[in-house]
């Protein structure tokens, strides 16, 4: 069964930064491209960042370009994204999910409050 | 950046009857070199990740009921319910992967009347 959990959500000061984590299971997670999608408490889906499946390739949109850097453990079957200055807007529910055609597997989601 | 569109923004229907979601795209998502349409429709239910159920704008995902359908090509979309059921109840999104950046629309609700 495939699986995908998200964690290292939470709560964090405006400038401050997280580390969010989704470990996959249950396919084989190197042959995947993987991205990151959010969305704020009660808005639409906005589309974060993706990284191709050996990690060479990455892309981000504009609005987290230069604050944000997404990379992968394949050996680990792990996904990440590194999030710096952090601002209020970047509160949300970050997803991660695999990507086949499209995004046909979802993890529940990690909340960030990005809050002083 | 490819802008995607929905409407309505929310509908009621009756039990058993057709809901119909459209969903238009700024440019096309019609790739000329495959001729497939890099267009998918999500179903999100409260607390809930999106669930796929169509890809390549009328690809079925596995599992999913076949009163779901999707139509259309090029910059112009539709979803339909053929008959609602209570389970459906839900906010739909469209997305297109056509660009690096796929973007989703602003998402339909679908209430029962």
């Amino acid at each position: 069964e495939v699986q995908l959990v998200e964690s290292g959500g939470g709560l964090v000061q405006p400038g401050g930064s997280l580390r969010l984590s989704c470990a996959a299971s249950g396919f084989t997670f190197s042959s995947y491209w993987m991205h990151w999608v959010r969305q704020a408490p009660g808005k639409g889906l906005v589309w974060v960042s993706r990284i191709n499946s050996d990690g060479s390739s990455t892309s981000y949109a504009d609005s987290v370009k230069g604050r944000f850097t997404i990379s992968r453990d394949n050996a680990k079957n792990t996904l990440y994204l590194q999030m710096n200055s952090l601002r209020a807007e970047d509160t949300a529910v970050y997803y991660c999910a695999r990507k086949r055609a499209t995004f046909d597997y979802w993890g529940q989601g990690t909340l960030v409050t990005v809050s002083s | 950046d490819i802008v995607m569109t929905q409407s309505p923004d929310s509908l009621a229907v009756s039990l058993g009857e057709r809901a119909t979601i459209n969903c238009k795209s700024s440019q096309s998502v019609l790739y000329s070199s495959n001729n497939k349409n890099y267009l998918a429709w999500y179903q999100q239910k409260p607390g809930q990740p999106p669930k796929l159920l169509i890809y390549w704008a009328s690809t079925r995902e596995s599992g999913v009921p076949d009163r779901f359908s999707g139509s259309g090509s090029g910059t112009d979309f539709t979803l339909t319910i053929s008959s609602l059921q209570a389970e459906d109840v839900a906010v739909y999104y469209c997305q297109q992967y056509y660009s690096t950046e796929f973007t989703f629309g602003p998402g339909t609700k679908v209430d029962i009347k």
